[in-house]
């Protein structure tokens, strides 16, 4: 099993639509959580941390759920320029970051 | 936010050839750096975590002998990749945290071209 799991996608949804991204990760002692978002060709960005209360951020709202060892993206009224890899970060130990295979989505008009 | 700077962003070797890659912190001191790889339409893999002054750590399937990294400053990470083949082509990019931080901060990649 992968220490971070995520649905590959592509999501293709129309513009101003609510997307949401699952990611799972295998080892309970994780203690730091991210989504980075990386666009072609690009290096990746941090999008936001996540924290165990869960968190917004304008139309991005993330959520943590260590019991299901889980955490989530939640996009709402999405604009062309949220099309992108969103990925899915985990800080497995002090010294090792784990990346998710990536969602992909794509906004259309 | 902090910067990582990454060189060279794009090379093409022989095969054969060796490649170094450069990443540098250029506004914090950063005692580990970590190395990935990203072929096309996948994901970041790990493939070693780069220590200061001490051997770097290789993910599971990456050979240490083909890629050696050095960690001698603070600052600065390199990675070799010795006797480069086609297959050896790919994005790769580092990354660091700053001490006491939790955000990652990623060189701009280097993407090699092996042929």
């Amino acid at each position: 099993r992968k220490e971070v799991e995520q649905d590959p996608g592509p999501f293709n949804v129309p513009e101003g639509a609510t997307v949401a991204f699952n990611c799972t990760y295998s080892n309970s002692a994780s203690q730091s959580f991210f989504w980075y978002r990386q666009d072609c060709r690009k290096e990746p960005k941090l999008l936001m941390s996540v924290y165990s209360s869960g968190n917004e951020d304008g139309r991005f709202t993330a959520q943590l759920n260590r019991a299901s060892q889980y955490i989530s993206l939640l996009i709402r009224d999405s604009k062309l320029s949220d099309s992108a890899t969103y990925l899915c970060v985990v800080d497995s130990s002090a010294s090792k970051i784990i990346f998710g295979s990536g969602t992909r989505l794509s906004i259309r008009p | 936010g902090a910067v990582v700077s990454q060189h060279p962003s794009r090379v093409i070797c022989k095969s054969g050839t060796s490649v170094k890659i450069e990443c540098r912190s250029l506004d914090f001191q950063a005692t580990t750096m970590f190395w990935y790889r990203q072929f096309p339409k996948q994901s970041l893999m790990l493939m070693a975590t780069s220590n200061e002054g001490s051997k770097a750590t290789y993910e599971q399937g990456v050979e240490k002998d083909k890629f050696l990294i050095n960690h001698a400053s603070l600052t600065l990470s390199t990675l070799t990749v010795t006797s480069a083949h086609p297959e050896d082509s790919s994005f790769y990019i580092c990354s660091a945290t700053p001490g006491g931080g939790t955000e990652a901060f990623f060189g701009q990649g280097t993407r090699l071209t092996v042929v």
